[in-house]
């Protein structure tokens, strides 16, 4: 069964550098996953597509302090020179023949 | 660009239906995959199904949670993809958004709408 997991949050000060996790069950290990940033009352936005191999593929207009890379089953978002619009929800998505999952999401606190 | 304009929301009765739109602009919904993802307040995103390109065979697959009571569909005429809910319940409850494929055959959700409420109470 595929399960994706992420912390419930992360937090850092204005100006530095955060990075998020998204663990793929071992089964999955190869799998793709892709980025969502969720800000307060607003709709999810796409940041990018991750690969196994650590290459990533931003959506538009996504600014370059937003990065992504892998490792064996972890995908990660980095996100320097945090900035307030930066606290947000952050969900990482994958999906295999017949079904999309989404993980619990990550609360990014701007300090 | 592409904008996703979701309508059809509303308060509905348990056990009752209601279907949504997801009116598409700067692309064919035929020519993406388009899904229906929901958030209930204060949760996170639960995937609730999804219709396949054309090229791709324009087939459906649904969560566990909805299938055989939700069905996606798709008027390609009028360039909107649909979401019909039978046999609502409370847990039917959430914002429901309409989202698109990055690609023609891909499932990287890329696009969203700003979501329409739904609220099943009696």
């Amino acid at each position: 069964q595929l399960v994706l997991t992420q912390s419930p949050s992360a937090s850092a000060s204005l100006g530095a550098s955060v990075k998020l996790t998204c663990t793929l069950n071992s089964y999955y290990i190869n799998h793709a996953i892709a980025w969502h940033q969720q800000q307060p009352q607003k709709a999810p936005r796409f940041l990018m597509r991750v690969n196994n191999d650590g290459s990533h593929s931003k959506g538009a207009g996504i600014p370059d302090r937003f990065s992504g890379s892998s490792s064996g089953a972890e995908r990660y978002l980095f996100i320097s020179s945090l900035q307030s619009a930066d606290e947000a929800d952050y969900y990482c998505q994958t999906w295999d023949t017949g079904f999309q999952l989404f993980g619990g999401g990550t609360k990014v606190t701007v300090l | 660009e592409v904008q996703l304009v979701e309508s059809g929301g509303g308060l509905v009765q348990p056990g009752r239906s209601l279907r949504l739109s997801c009116s598409a602009s700067g692309f064919q919904v035929g020519d993406y995959g388009m899904s229906w993802v929901r958030q209930a307040s204060g949760s996170g995103l639960e995937w609730v199904g999804l219709i396949r390109s054309r090229p791709s065979g324009g087939t459906t697959d649904y969560a566990a949670s909805v299938k055989g009571r939700f069905t996606i569909s798709r008027d390609d005429f009028n360039n909107v993809a649909y979401l019909q809910m039978n046999s609502l319940t409370l847990e039917d409850t959430a914002m429901y958004y309409c989202t698109r494929s990055l690609t023609v055959a891909g499932a990287v959700v890329a696009f969203w709408g700003q979501g329409t409420l739904v609220t099943v109470s009696s």
